[in-house]
């Protein structure tokens, strides 16, 4: 049972227009939400990060937005850069960030130059 | 401190085969987790350690897998009688607080 799903395995974006990754979960008790960025051959790469507590958190062009009631969150990235093309991996973990993270599958993202 | 560093990088076993990998977390940084990872999938969680204390492990992880943090620093995994299902990209990462920072990663190939 998959706990965070992220349902568009891949987007395509256009060179500075907005890139918008989706994600879903369903378990109630998750307080801590991260979005990763991943190349290949390379591990993941912390990006982002919202408490349960917060609606929106912005970090330069990366602003993360969480829809508790609907158990949704998504990253906006404005204006999308070349550089952006990764996986992205939504994840999410408990009442504190020292609690294991469980990753969704990942979104690619391929921003067109 | 360049940051997680795991050995080797890559892998090639042959089925049957007891094959350990070595995470080094970044030094001050109390919290470490294994993942594993297969194509198009997120990582999933196999364990992790407080310190020298594994406090979790996950199904997934049968009783071939076994982790070690000995002294609370670097930590080992090692699969026993390999099978081919254990092909994956094998992830650790440790954390001190918000967010876990992750290594390169082992990619192992059971053959």
């Amino acid at each position: 049972d998959q706990q965070v799903k992220q349902n568009s395995p891949s987007l395509s974006v256009q060179e500075g227009r907005i890139s918008i990754l989706n994600c879903d979960y369903t378990n109630s008790m998750f307080d801590y939400f991260l979005w990763y960025k991943k190349y290949p051959a390379e591990g993941p790469t912390f990006l982002i990060s919202i408490s349960s507590i917060k609606d929106k958190n912005e970090d330069g062009r990366f602003t993360v937005f969480l829809n508790k009631s609907a158990k949704h969150l998504s990253l906006h990235i404005v204006p999308s850069q070349p550089g952006d093309s990764a996986v992205y991996f939504c994840a999410a973990s408990g009442k504190t960030s020292y609690d294991k993270v469980i990753f969704g599958p990942g979104t690619s993202l391929s921003v067109i130059p | 401190d360049t940051g997680v560093s795991q050995n080797p990088r890559h892998k090639i076993t042959k089925r049957g085969q007891n094959v350990t990998f070595r995470c080094d977390p970044i030094s001050e940084h109390n919290r470490l987790y294994w993942y594993r990872q297969t194509l198009g999938q997120g990582p999933e969680f196999l364990t992790y350690f407080q310190n020298e204390a594994q406090l979790e492990k996950s199904r997934l992880l049968s009783d071939r897998f076994s982790a070690e943090r000995p002294k609370g620093s670097f930590s080992t995994l090692e699969i026993q009688r390999t099978e081919q299902g254990d092909s994956a990209m094998y992830l650790c990462a440790s954390s001190l607080g918000m967010g876990a920072f992750f290594g390169q990663g082992t990619r192992l190939t059971v053959v």
